[in-house]
């Protein structure tokens, strides 16, 4: 199965907005609301930021937001800060009892 | 708090056999899947397999079918990956981690690197 198609990069200014979109098929990303974003910063560890579609874990900033449409699941940060700088990667479940991610998605504060 | 260690990368000769470990803490380590994911140098994530809580539930990735095997052992708190017929595109950091469609906890990895 070929990756999620994610952007390679997106940039944005301290404070903006930005989205990541992350897509796929009817057999993961439109089947199930198993989508999670993961924030990797550089030889760290990825690190969970949404789970099942919307759901940000405990200690993850409220500026992080999820949701999907059809295929297509985006990733929202909201007032954006130097820290927010990193990769990230969607994944979802698929219809073969497998997990999908994205190719990733190369955040640049600007 | 939860921890994964992982254990066992190193400089293999393609062709050749490698087998990881993962040691759990801070979790009942029996009431969770495990899943193995890798990292090539400088690309994205790639899931590997995963397994479920008991071991009677394994799925691995195509790309890896018939060369690795996922394994745990409740009684010691460990998930293994045993890699054989290792080929130089399995290069990458592999980390276990908690959980398949939700993951919240991941280990530091470990390098695995297949020379020619």
């Amino acid at each position: 199965q070929s990756a999620l198609t994610q952007p390679a990069s997106v940039s944005g200014s301290p404070g903006q907005s930005i989205t990541i979109s992350c897509t796929g098929a009817t057999t993961d990303v439109g089947a199930y609301d198993y989508v999670s974003w993961y924030q990797q910063r550089p030889g760290k560890a990825p690190k969970l930021m949404i789970y099942d579609v919307s759901i940000r874990p405990s200690g993850v900033s409220n500026r992080f937001s999820g949701s999907k449409s059809g295929n297509t699941a985006s990733l929202t940060i909201s007032g954006l800060q130097a820290e927010d700088e990193a990769d990230y990667y969607c994944s979802s479940y698929t219809s073969t009892n497998t997990l999908l991610f994205g190719g990733g998605t190369k955040l640049t504060v600007l | 708090q939860v921890q994964l260690v992982e254990s066992g990368g190193a400089v293999v000769k393609s062709g050749g056999s490698l087998r990881l470990s993962c040691t759990a803490s801070g979790f009942s380590f029996s009431d969770y899947y495990m899943s193995w994911i890798r990292q090539a140098p400088g690309k994205g994530l790639e899931w590997v397999s995963y397994i479920g809580g008991s071991g009677s539930i394994i799925y691995h990735a195509d790309s890896v079918k018939g060369r690795f095997t996922i394994s745990r052992d409740n009684a010691k708190n460990s998930l293994y990956l045993q890699m054989n017929s290792l080929r130089a595109e399995d290069t990458a950091v592999y980390y276990c981690a908690r959980g398949v469609e939700t993951i919240p906890h991941w280990g530091q990895g470990t390098l695995v690197t297949v020379s020619s």
